[in-house]
């Protein structure tokens, strides 16, 4: 099992640009997340879903976009990349509740210039 | 809603003494209550959890205890060594929630 897995690893876009973050996860769990982690601070939630077809917002949704068309795949989407957005996303998943262990991937470190 | 409160935001102990980190929660309802460890540049990972049913579990060198009453549980860290410095997490999620509540960090570092 490969687990949680993000790509890309890293990448540096301009502002305006877009761009959608990969995340797939192998152990068939229905809830996955997207968290974003400026330097030095905590996990904020941006999207959750809880099975293929549910999404729904986080603390800090604006600016970005979420689909959950298999439960496999969470890709998020940033559509007009601003410089506010500079961070680390981390990609998660748990089984079958909120109140189950968290599943991480090694996220992805993005810079908006 | 939950909120989960976590201090303190920075701590630094000599290798081999103990480290405690505090959470509090709001919610009576709450019942698991998770913690992560996080090495710099690296993804949050489990390191131990607990559920409302039990006071305390531990783990080798590290344990939890959770008081119901007064609303907080614990990290405790004994015989601390270099390699468990880092940035640990607590969470709080009720049961049956769609979501994990974290506290906003402690980054703790172990001095030689």
């Amino acid at each position: 099992n490969a687990g949680v897995t993000q790509t890309p690893k890293f990448r540096i876009l301009k502002i305006g640009q877009s761009m959608t973050l990969q995340c797939t996860q192998d152990m068939n769990h229905n809830y996955m997340y997207w968290y974003r982690q400026d330097p030095g601070m905590g996990l904020k939630l941006i999207y959750y879903s809880v099975g293929a077809g549910i999404t729904d917002k986080g603390e800090v949704p604006n600016g970005y976009n979420v689909s959950r068309s298999t439960t496999e795949d969470f890709p998020l989407r940033l559509e007009l990349a601003a410089p506010s957005q500079t961070s680390v996303y981390f990609c998660a998943s748990s089984p079958a509740r909120g109140d189950q262990p968290q599943h991480f991937g090694d996220g992805t470190r993005l810079s908006i210039l | 809603g939950e909120n989960v409160e976590q201090h303190p935001s920075t701590l630094s102990v000599q290798e081999g003494d103990s480290a405690v980190i505090k959470c509090t929660y709001s919610d009576s309802a709450s019942n698991y209550f998770p913690w992560y460890k996080q090495e710099l540049g690296k993804r949050p990972q489990l390191i131990i959890d607990i559920r409302s049913n039990v006071g305390e579990k531990k783990d080798q060198r590290i344990a939890v205890t959770l008081n119901k009453t007064a609303k907080h549980f614990s990290l405790h860290i004994t015989e601390t060594q270099p390699e468990d410095s880092a940035v640990y997490f607590c969470a709080a999620s009720i049961e049956g929630a769609q979501k994990l509540v974290f506290g906003q960090g402690t980054r703790l570092t172990i001095n030689p």
